[in-house]
């Protein structure tokens, strides 16, 4: 079936420093990619919607210059977390659908960052 | 707009079991309905959706839902509950396949299970 995987599976970095994280469909087109956060022991909060070719659409509260999303291909989409804190630290994931297949939206694996 | 509610943030069954999540939805418009599950740090597995057609749902692993307009809700239910069943659940909706609009997931739900 449809697999979307992404990478890396888990980062640390400096508080400060940007951080990239990537999501791929590997066997479809997404033509909308989604990218939700998670805290510990809670449920997915959904943080913008990205179209490929064009910009990204971001959920209230969610500051668009800090999660730079670029959604470049029709299998890769990108989110960067720019200047990273420590409260940035979380489980990022990534969804992908394809209009092609009733519209299934299959999620990667996910990414934990830490911030130090 | 949609929402999910899932009743108990932790179930707990013993091994062979019968499990039922709850899932109550609100919608407009006719939902699409899902269950994924989630193991500890893993993304999300799709378990079952419902879309149109038939309201009983047969998923992997054993799981099933029924989607019942009457009562808005799609409760997930499995006969006898495994070890490896043990996992965050989460129900979410989407409102239109038309085009690629978005999931609202449900809080999750814990299923602990004991021997």
């Amino acid at each position: 079936g449809a697999v979307v995987s992404q990478h890396p599976s888990r980062v640390i970095c400096k508080s400060g420093t940007s951080v990239k994280i990537e999501c791929r469909s590997l066997d479809f087109q997404a033509t909308t990619m989604f990218w939700y956060r998670q805290f510990p022991k809670q449920s997915l909060m959904l943080m913008a919607t990205s179209n490929e070719g064009s910009k990204a659409t971001y959920e209230q509260g969610v500051e668009k210059d800090k999660f730079l999303i670029n959604h470049a291909s029709l299998t890769l989409s990108t989110l960067t977390v720019t200047s990273a804190h420590p409260e940035d630290s979380s489980f990022y994931i990534c969804s992908a659908t394809n209009r092609g297949v009733g519209n299934t939206i299959y999620f990667g694996e996910g990414s934990w960052l830490t911030v130090v | 707009a949609q929402s999910v509610t899932q009743l108990g943030s932790h179930v707990s069954v013993s091994e062979g079991a019968l499990v039922l999540l709850r899932c109550n939805y609100s919608s407009s418009v006719p939902p699409y309905l899902f269950w994924y599950v989630q193991y500890p740090n893993q993304g999300l597995q799709l378990l079952l959706k419902y879309t149109t057609g038939a309201t009983l749902v047969k998923g992997i692993n054993g799981f099933e839902a029924e989607f019942k307009k009457s009562e808005t809700s799609f409760h997930l239910t499995k006969p006898s509950a495994h070890m490896s069943d043990a996992a965050e659940y989460f129900c979410a909706v989407r409102i239109s396949s038309g085009t690629a609009s978005k999931l609202t997931f449900g809080t999750g739900t814990r299923l602990q299970v004991t021997l």
